[in-house]
C-alpha cells in the first residue's frame, strides 16, 4: 500500500496570501493524484484529479502540480471559504490511499 | 446534480454487523460507467477507502478490511448498501458513499454523501 505524506500538518495563512500544501508519495503514483477540500461537518470536495485538472467549479486560485512522488497545491490568494482541511489521494496503485491532512488556519 | 445520502443505526453493539445503506437521487446507479464506493473517517483522521460496486454488481475491496465487507446494490431501488461484520471500536467513524468522477477515474470522488457517524460501543 502506498503511504502519503502531507505537509505541514496546519499552515498558518492571512487572508489574501498564497498558501502551497505538499503531498509526498512513498513510492511513484505517476499523475495519479487528486486534491480534496474537507471542512468541518462536510464531506470533503473534489479539487484536483490527474495532479493537475481542476474539478467541474473549482476556482482557478487552486492549482495542482508534481508527479511521481512529489506533489503541490497552491492556493494564489486565500479566501475566508477556503480556510479547511486539505487531502491528497493517490489512484495509482491499488488500493487507493489519502494523507493524513493539511489544516489551512488563519494565521 | 446527482445527491446521495446515507442512512443506518449509528450505534453498533461490538462484534455485530454495521449496515448502512446509501440513496442515489437525481442519477441512476443502473445508467452504468460509474463506480460506487463506500470511504470512512475515523474521528479526527484521515480518510479510507473501504470499496466500491459496479451496477453490475462487480465489487472491490480494500484488502484491510476485505474479509469482514460486503457491497450491494439494489438497482430497483438505487440503492447500494455496506455490512461490515464483527465490529469493534477501531470501526467507529463517519461512513461516506460517493461516487467516482467517470471516464475511468474509478478511484477518484466527486459527488458524496454528507457521511454517517457509526459509533460502536455496549
Amino acid at each position: 500500500e502506498i503511504v502519503m505524506t502531507q505537509s505541514p500538518a496546519t499552515l498558518s495563512v492571512s487572508p489574501g496570501e498564497r498558501a502551497t500544501l505538499s503531498c509526498r508519495a512513498s513510492q511513484s503514483v505517476s499523475s495519479n493524484l487528486a486534491w480534496y477540500q474537507q471542512k468541518p461537518g462536510q464531506a470533503p470536495r473534489l479539487l484536483i484529479y490527474g495532479a493537475s485538472t481542476r474539478a467541474t467549479g473549482i476556482p482557478a486560485r487552486f492549482s495542482g502540480s508534481g508527479s511521481g512522488t512529489e506533489f503541490t497545491l497552491t492556493i494564489s490568494s486565500l479566501q475566508s471559504e477556503d480556510f479547511a482541511v486539505y487531502y491528497c489521494q493517490q489512484y495509482n496503485n491499488w488500493p487507493p490511499t489519502f494523507g493524513g491532512g493539511t489544516k489551512v488556519e488563519i494565521k | 446534480q446527482v445527491q446521495l445520502q446515507e442512512s443506518g443505526p449509528g450505534l453498533v453493539k461490538p462484534s455485530q454487523t454495521l449496515s448502512l445503506t446509501c440513496t442515489v437521487s437525481g442519477g441512476s446507479i443502473n445508467s452504468g460507467g460509474y463506480y460506487w464506493s463506500w470511504i470512512r473517517q475515523h474521528p479526527g483522521k484521515g480518510l479510507e477507502w473501504i470499496g466500491y460496486i459496479y451496477y453490475s454488481g462487480s465489487t472491490s475491496y480494500n484488502p484491510s478490511l476485505k474479509s469482514r465487507v460486503t457491497i450491494s446494490v439494489d438497482t430497483s431501488k438505487n440503492q447500494m448498501s455496506l455490512k461490515l461484520s464483527s465490529v469493534t471500536a477501531a470501526d467507529t467513524a463517519v461512513y461516506y458513499c460517493a461516487r467516482d468522477l467517470g471516464s475511468g477515474y474509478y478511484y477518484t470522488f466527486f459527488f458524496w454523501g454528507q457521511g454517517t457517524l457509526v459509533t460502536v460501543s455496549s
